[in-house]
């Protein structure tokens, strides 16, 4: 099965804006592959936030966008707030039932 | 409101078989694929397995493929995962999770830990 890779970790100041990407080990991330992106605060279920590229959930502010940047999915955060402090993971589908998970980044906001 | 609520997580020895329970509520149970994502200690997220709706269609991760079944009840709105030959590698917090528009994962349940040492 493919890889998808993420940045380990990332640091953004408070206010501040941050791009984490998605990248597939056997080419580029297209729509085609409806990345979504989850947040996850320890001990807590995963949240969705974006799926299909760039679609916002219920609720999710307008800080948070996504989009496709140099063939990888890309989540980004405009005006960082403490909040934010989270585990991010981008999902990708690779059709036929099959989803594979990003790594993970580890979001610090300070 | 969408409910999911996974059981039947415990300690199990290697080599053991296990079977989880994700009773749904909420929305039409029978519309909708449901899967299963699974998150080691200190660990990313998983994908381990999923099905459609009816049931017909099931799916695997290579890392499971033929030790774990992946089934559900429309009756009872309740998903399940028989998990057989149980690793180490395997111990992790197994989450439901349904399968909304556009390929996503739109609700998750809140995990059940699933722990395989002897």
């Amino acid at each position: 099965q493919s890889v998808v890779t993420q940045e380990p970790s990332f640091s953004v100041s408070p206010g501040g804006t941050v791009t984490l990407t998605c990248a597939l080990s056997s080419g580029s991330v297209s729509t085609s592959y409806y990345p979504s992106w989850y947040q996850q605060t320890p001990g807590q279920a995963p949240r969705t936030l974006i799926y299909s590229t760039n679609t916002r959930s219920s609720g999710v502010p307008d800080r948070f966008s996504g989009s496709i940047l140099e063939n990888k999915a890309a989540l980004t955060i405009t005006g960082a707030q403490a909040d934010d402090e989270s585990d991010y993971y981008c999902v990708l589908y690779m059709g036929s039932g099959i989803w594979v998970f990003g790594g993970g980044t580890k979001l610090t906001v300070l | 409101e969408v409910q999911l609520l996974e059981s039947g997580g415990g300690l199990v020895q290697p080599g053991g078989s296990l079977r989880l329970s994700c009773a749904a509520s909420g929305f039409t149970f029978s519309s909708y694929g449901m899967s299963w994502v699974r998150q080691a200690p200190g660990k990313g997220l998983e994908w381990v397995s999923g099905l459609s709706g009816s049931g017909i269609s099931t799916d695997y991760a290579d890392s499971v493929k033929g030790r774990f079944t992946i089934s559900r009840d429309n009756s009872k709105n309740t998903l399940y995962l028989q998990m057989n030959s149980l690793r180490a590698e395997d111990t992790a917090v197994y989450y439901c999770a349904k399968r909304g528009g556009a390929n996503q994962f739109d609700y998750w349940g809140q995990g059940t830990l699933v722990t395989v040492s002897s």
